[in-house]
This record gives C-alpha cells, sequence and structure tokens, in this order.
C-alpha cells in the first residue's frame, strides 16, 4: 500500500499570502495524485487532478506540482474562504486507493 | 449535474450490519465511463476508501475491510449499496458515496455523507 504523508499537519498563513501544502508518496505514484479541499461539515471537493490540472470550476489560484513521490499544492492569494483542510490521494497503485492525513489550514 | 447523496440508518449495533444505499440524480448509474465509490471518515480523522463497483457488478474493495464488505448496484433505481458486517465502534464514521471515472480514480463528485454510529 502507498502510504501518504502530508506536512505541515497545521498550516497558518494570512489571507492574500501563498500557501505550500505537501505531500510525499512512501513509493513513486507517477503523477496519479489527487488534491481536494474539505471544509467543516462539508464532503470533500476535487481541486487538482493528474497532480497539476485543475478540476473544473477550480480558481486559478489553486495549482499542484510534483510528480514519482513529491506532490505540492499551492494557493496563491489566500482568501477567506480557502481555509479548510487539504488531503492529498493517490490512484497510481490499488487496492487500496490512499489518502494523506490532511493538512489544516488556518487563518494566522 | 450528477448528484449523490447517501440514507440509511444511524444507528447500529455492534456486531451488526451496516447499510447505506446511495442514489444517483442527474446521470444515469449505468454509464460505462464510471465507477462508483464508498469513503469514510471517522470524526476528526481523515478518509478511508471502502470500496468500489462497476455497472457490471465487477467490485474491489479496501483489503483492510475486504471479508466485512458487500457492494452492490441496482440500475432499476439508480442506486448502489454497501453493507458491512459485524461492526465495532471503529466503524462509527460518516460514510461518503462517489462517483470515480474509470481509467481516471479520482473522486468526483461526492455526496454530502452520512454519520453512522455504531453503539448499543
Amino acid at each position: 500500500e502507498r502510504v501518504m504523508t502530508q506536512s505541515p499537519a497545521t498550516l497558518s498563513v494570512s489571507p492574500g499570502e501563498r500557501a505550500t501544502l505537501s505531500c510525499r508518496a512512501s513509493q513513486s505514484v507517477s503523477n496519479n495524485l489527487a488534491w481536494y479541499q474539505q471544509k467543516p461539515g462539508q464532503a470533500p471537493r476535487l481541486l487538482i487532478y493528474g497532480a497539476s490540472t485543475r478540476a473544473t470550476g477550480i480558481p486559478a489560484r489553486f495549482s499542484g506540482s510534483g510528480s514519482g513521490t513529491e506532490f505540492t499544492l499551492t494557493i496563491s492569494s489566500l482568501q477567506s474562504e480557502d481555509f479548510a483542510v487539504y488531503y492529498c490521494q493517490q490512484y497510481n497503485n490499488w487496492p487500496p486507493y490512499s489518502f494523506g492525513q490532511g493538512t489544516k489550514l488556518e487563518i494566522k | 449535474q450528477v448528484q449523490l447523496q447517501e440514507s440509511g440508518p444511524g444507528l447500529v449495533k455492534p456486531s451488526q450490519t451496516l447499510s447505506l444505499t446511495c442514489t444517483v440524480s442527474g446521470g444515469s448509474i449505468s454509464s460505462g465511463s464510471y465507477y462508483w465509490s464508498w469513503i469514510r471518515q471517522p470524526a476528526g480523522k481523515g478518509l478511508e476508501w471502502i470500496g468500489r463497483i462497476y455497472t457490471s457488478g465487477s467490485t474491489n474493495s479496501n483489503p483492510s475491510l475486504k471479508s466485512r464488505v458487500t457492494i452492490s448496484v441496482d440500475t432499476s433505481k439508480n442506486q448502489f449499496s454497501l453493507r458491512l458486517n459485524s461492526v465495532t465502534a471503529a466503524d462509527t464514521a460518516v460514510y461518503y458515496c462517489a462517483r470515480v471515472v474509470v481509467a481516471a480514480t479520482w473522486f468526483d463528485p461526492w455526496g454530502q455523507g452520512t454519520l453512522v454510529t455504531v453503539s448499543s
């Protein structure tokens, strides 16, 4: 099973600033990685797939990069609605599809 | 626009079977382009993939749960279902259903989720 490790667990950033979230795979997952945003009481929402392709309707301030074992989600200028928990998920090797433990992005 | 909605009992006794249904609207569950999946999330914790089903009835499950999981599909009702037997308190979680594009395997969209508590 591919183990996905996200860092940091919590990230404090001021509105308008850039946020950089990391996700590391225990073995290569190529570019088969997705990112999700989850707000309290809501289901996760797909942000990025294929490591760097934004899903439909996702603002351009969200960008993904990386391949192999190291991945990054960058939010270029944080808006109030961006404060949430973010998860990465690999779909290169299954079963199972595996998720990271999440990074909580909070207002500084 | 496809929407998914989970339904089922919110409380299940230990050792019994958890049963949930996901109703798909705005699209056909019989489309050959998608898998249909279950994912769960214990309170304050991360996401765990449970399993998936194709319109043909072919299934795959998380090895950690495989012996307890049954996923089925009812194309006439545009629904798919999850049964998890021999539940314990560790199975208490919000259960989500989600669509998966064949040959893509990311989850989009998701249902709103339903909380299932295992308690006597």
